[in-house]
């Protein structure tokens, strides 16, 4: 039973795209996340949502969205794709805000051509 | 703001051999402080977390990471590694109170030489 799921697993789109990558958690947690790493290995938050608050949305291009349809689910829309959004991006869930530990997805591999 | 500090971002070692991974954090408010293990072609997995209490926490796979709050560190060890420690290591900080916002280091690439 995989407790945080994404998928694609791998993701090849061209520029100028819009693309989606969906993530599942079957813990019951109430907040996820997307974070993107980068080519150097760099992590980095994106989005948490909190019961389908969106609480926070550090500095991330517009053409990103999360979209979250139910507490389990947080999407992450990509529109016109760009060169530099080539990056694993892993979501994450943690029971609630606070001081709780984040369980990561596998990440998906997304390269722009 | 916080930031998280690598200095290593490479560290062979042979196997049996003890290791220490750095990590130095700089914030304005009190943080948690975590380390996390990414094993290759896999999402990061919680490897020992401080929060309050004993400054020395321990991970079940024999790693331990001391808090020193004088030198803001949070550096990891283990006495003898093995093969299978082989990943990058991450360092990572959250503000007390704050939104559970982890912040990460640069990671730590380990490798365990047979």
């Amino acid at each position: 039973d995989t407790a945080v799921s994404q998928t694609p697993k791998y993701l090849v789109t061209q520029m100028g795209n819009d693309k989606s990558i969906k993530c599942e958690q079957n813990l019951g947690h109430d907040t996820m996340y997307w974070y993107k790493q980068d080519s150097k290995k760099f992590l980095k938050i994106m989005f948490s949502y909190n019961n389908k608050e969106l609480i926070i949305n550090e500095t991330v291009p517009n053409r990103f969205s999360p979209k979250s349809p139910d507490k389990a689910h947080l999407n992450l829309h990509i529109n016109s794709l760009e060169l530099g959004d080539s990056a694993v991006y892993f979501c994450a869930s943690s029971p609630r805000q606070g001081t709780d530990e984040q369980y990561f997805g596998p990440g998906t591999r997304l390269t722009v051509t | 703001a916080q930031s998280v500090t690598q200095l290593d971002s490479q560290v062979p070692v042979f196997e049996e051999a003890p290791v220490e991974l750095r990590c130095n954090y700089s914030s304005s408010v009190s943080v948690y402080l975590f380390w996390y293990v990414q094993y290759p072609n896999q999402g990061l997995q919680l490897l020992l977390k401080y929060l309050s209490g004993s400054t020395l926490v321990e991970s079940i796979n024999g790693f331990e990471a001391e808090f020193n709050k004088s030198q803001t560190s949070f550096h990891l060890r283990k006495p003898s590694v093995h093969i299978s420690d082989t990943a990058e290591y991450f360092c990572a900080v959250s503000e007390i109170g704050g939104a559970n916002n982890l912040f990460f280091g640069t990671g730590t690439r380990l490798t365990v030489i047979p």
